[in-house]
């Protein structure tokens, strides 16, 4: 299995704070894509990342992706109330197969 | 962007009853489906890979007598849990693939 583990697994901040969530895989990838979900709801694609790519940006989001350490990074910036979100990282297996592995996710709170 | 729907977005059921759920492509053909079951305050984990005209293809350790996958057109996919109990009580997600993976908004099962 090359589920990935996100840290922290919960993670509360204010307003207009800065949040980073970590994410770590086991084997070699395509890409990394990270999703937010809110309570209850399905998944929303976020952004994604080849495994040829060290960093993305989109908005207020950037990623960064070190395949040496198998690791990714999604940071939040100038948070607000309504990212308050579980924020969850998937991998894609090298060979072609479209099927994705989640990680356990980090559950971001921001307080207004 | 691509929109999946699934229905019902709730459903509550005895047990020992079975239940399908639906997962549609709503504008475009989905060659691949996916169906991932999450449980509360945990990650997805893919349950199965249905193919269109084909048998789904399920993960280890799921049965495919319990979960029961039909892909009838590249826009509908099903899954049956059949002889529900409540541990199989969970929220069920589907995604639709081209060229990326869409989710659907899922489905909430609870099973008395």
């Amino acid at each position: 299995s090359q589920q990935g583990e996100e840290d922290p697994q919960a993670l509360s901040i204010q307003e207009g704070e800065n949040a980073t969530m970590n994410c770590s895989y086991k084997t070699s990838i395509n890409n990394l894509q990270w999703y937010r979900q809110n309570s209850g709801r399905g998944l929303v694609h976020l952004i994604l990342i080849r495994s040829n790519e060290r960093e993305k940006h989109s908005g207020r989001l950037r990623v960064t992706l070190d395949t040496s350490k198998k690791s990714s990074s999604l940071l939040i910036t100038a948070s607000r109330a309504a990212d308050t979100a579980s924020y969850f990282c998937a991998t894609d297996a090298q060979g072609g197969s479209e099927k994705l592995v989640f990680g356990k996710g980090t559950k971001l709170t921001v307080n207004p | 962007g691509a929109v999946v729907s699934q229905h019902p977005s709730r459903v509550i059921c005895k047990s020992g009853t079975s239940v399908k759920i639906e997962c549609r492509s709503l504008d475009f053909q989905a060659t691949t489906m996916f169906w991932y079951r999450q449980f509360p305050k945990k990650s997805l984990m893919l349950m199965a890979t249905s193919n269109e005209g084909s048998k789904a293809t399920y993960e280890q350790g799921v049965e495919k007598d319990k979960f029961l996958i039909n892909h009838a057109s590249l826009t509908l996919s099903t899954l049956t849990v059949t002889s529900a109990h409540p541990e199989d009580s969970s929220f069920y997600i589907c995604s639709a693939t081209v060229r990326e993976q869409f989710f659907g908004p899922g489905t909430r099962l609870t099973v008395l």
